[in-house]
């Protein structure tokens, strides 16, 4: 089985602050680890992926296998970045994903 | 492209109605998911499909029929709607098993905000 869990629902910053939201999962083989972003009003979009170690809108993920987390960070909060924030997980050749419950982030000014 | 359209946008039933939810994408992808969105719960997986005639159930299943005649297409129907199918209900598609996985990741519809009363 495979599972998502995020432990904040909400999660307040600053704007220009550090921003960190926690992601931790279980699944026994080789996972792939998504986080997408769905903006007020907005339907839901891939922000990054864990296998292309790309920087997206400033945010960065880690995948680190020892802690089998994919934390979302970025260094200085705007307030745009303000949505609701789903991890995601796709289990080996299942391409299935499993999400998170979610957390909501407010970047406040 | 349109992507992937989902209707109605809003819709209330009465308990024991029944309905079914729309949705279509024009960019040929073989893999097509509902989910169901609810306030702490995130996104749970109602039914998917690999391709035209092929569908498979997903974690809460139950109350829900789906049928896949067309690539476009992946109609998600309620046969006795209840409250507890109150939720926000969003399509998604990927061109293929590993495009779910790509840097294209799925494609989202803008959803159907179900009330059941």
């Amino acid at each position: 089985a495979q599972r998502v869990t995020q432990p904040e629902k909400l999660l307040s910053v600053f704007k220009g602050a550090p921003v960190e939201l926690k992601c931790n999962y279980s699944y026994s083989g080789s996972p792939e680890l998504f986080w997408y972003v769905q903006y007020s009003r907005q339907r839901l979009q891939l922000l990054l992926r864990h296998i292309s170690r790309e920087s997206i809108k400033g945010f960065t993920a880690d995948l680190n296998k020892g802690e089998t987390s994919f934390h979302l960070k970025k260094p200085f909060a705007q307030e745009e970045d303000s949505a609701m924030y789903y991890c995601a997980l796709s289990g080996g050749s299942n391409y299935k994903l499993t999400f998170g419950k979610g957390t909501l982030l407010t970047v406040n000014p | 492209n349109a992507g992937v359209t989902q209707t109605p946008k809003f819709q209330v039933l009465k308990t024991g109605q029944s309905m079914t939810l729309q949705c279509a994408q024009d960019m040929n992808h073989e893999y097509m998911s509902w989910y169901r969105q609810d306030p702490g719960m995130g996104l749970r997986l109602i039914h998917y499909s690999v391709g035209a005639g092929i569908t498979d159930q997903g974690e809460v299943p139950n109350g829900y029929n789906v049928s896949r005649s067309t690539t476009e297409d992946f109609p998600l129907r309620l046969l006795s709607a209840a409250p507890s199918q109150t939720s926000v209900y969003f399509c998604a598609s990927s061109y293929s098993r590993q495009g779910a996985k790509s840097s294209y990741g799925y494609t989202f519809g803008s959803g159907t905000r179900l009330t059941v009363v």
